[in-house]
């Protein structure tokens, strides 16, 4: 297996464009978490999805950020304008929920955004 | 309120020694995970634990749920083990236990 698949891996934009990062889950896999790393708050979670679901979006900064799963396997995660305040590392997880400990997430390479 | 507490915030060593990292965290928790993310690389799950203790190669997680706090060892440590390591807590919130709560890491230098 190859692990959970981001794309792209670095994205350099100016502030007000749109971007898009994607995420392929591991196979199996039901849910899918999204997080945000900066050098001052650590890591953030953003969005959880189960089954395709968003489940909690708390973590989601401001209406310029939405995230959708058009399948059980593929995510996206949009910033519409992009800020300079928004640039950081940007990973996604896969994990199998199952009734016992489940929860294992297991982290994508990441893509480190940087919004000039 | 939901925190964890990681010590220390950085560390350096000599190839060789032994490594403790500490996590302590405020209230009930249904698992707790160690991860390591090497300087610009990715995220690792090391461990993922509940109760007493995991083992894998040099890497070692030890849980004490009554006092709230969990150790990370590496014995006989190694320059490739360089790298931030993150403590992070699912705590017994309901219906979201699906979250985690990270420390602010453990920045480890080995140095050869």
């Amino acid at each position: 297996d190859a692990g959970v698949i981001q794309s792209p891996r670095h994205e350099v934009t100016e502030m007000g464009q749109e971007v898009t990062l994607r995420c392929k889950l591991i196979s199996g896999h039901n849910s899918l978490f999204w997080y945000r790393q900066t050098m001052m708050r650590g890591l953030e979670l953003l969005i959880y999805f189960n089954n395709n679901v968003p489940i909690d979006d708390s973590g989601m900064p401001e209406d310029r950020f939405s995230a959708k799963m058009p399948n059980a396997s593929f995510s996206t995660l949009k910033i519409q304008p992009s800020e300079p305040r928004d640039s950081a590392v940007y990973f996604c997880a896969s994990s199998l929920r199952d009734r016992g400990l489940g929860y294992e997430q297991y982290f994508g390479p990441g893509t480190r955004l940087t919004v000039t | 309120k939901n925190e964890v507490e990681q010590s220390p915030q950085n560390l350096t060593a000599q190839e060789g020694e032994f490594i403790t990292i500490n996590c302590s965290y405020s209230v009930g928790i249904s698992a707790l995970h160690w991860l390591q993310q090497h300087p610009g690389g990715g995220i690792v799950s090391l461990f993922m634990l509940s109760s007493g203790k995991k083992k894998h190669g040099r890497l070692i997680a030890t849980i004490n749920i009554q006092e709230k706090h969990s150790s990370l060892h590496i014995t006989a440590s190694h320059p490739r083990d360089s790298a931030v390591y993150i403590c992070a807590v699912r705590f017994n919130s309901g219906g979201s236990n699906y979250k985690l709560t990270f420390g602010k890491g453990t920045l480890l230098t080995v140095n050869p």
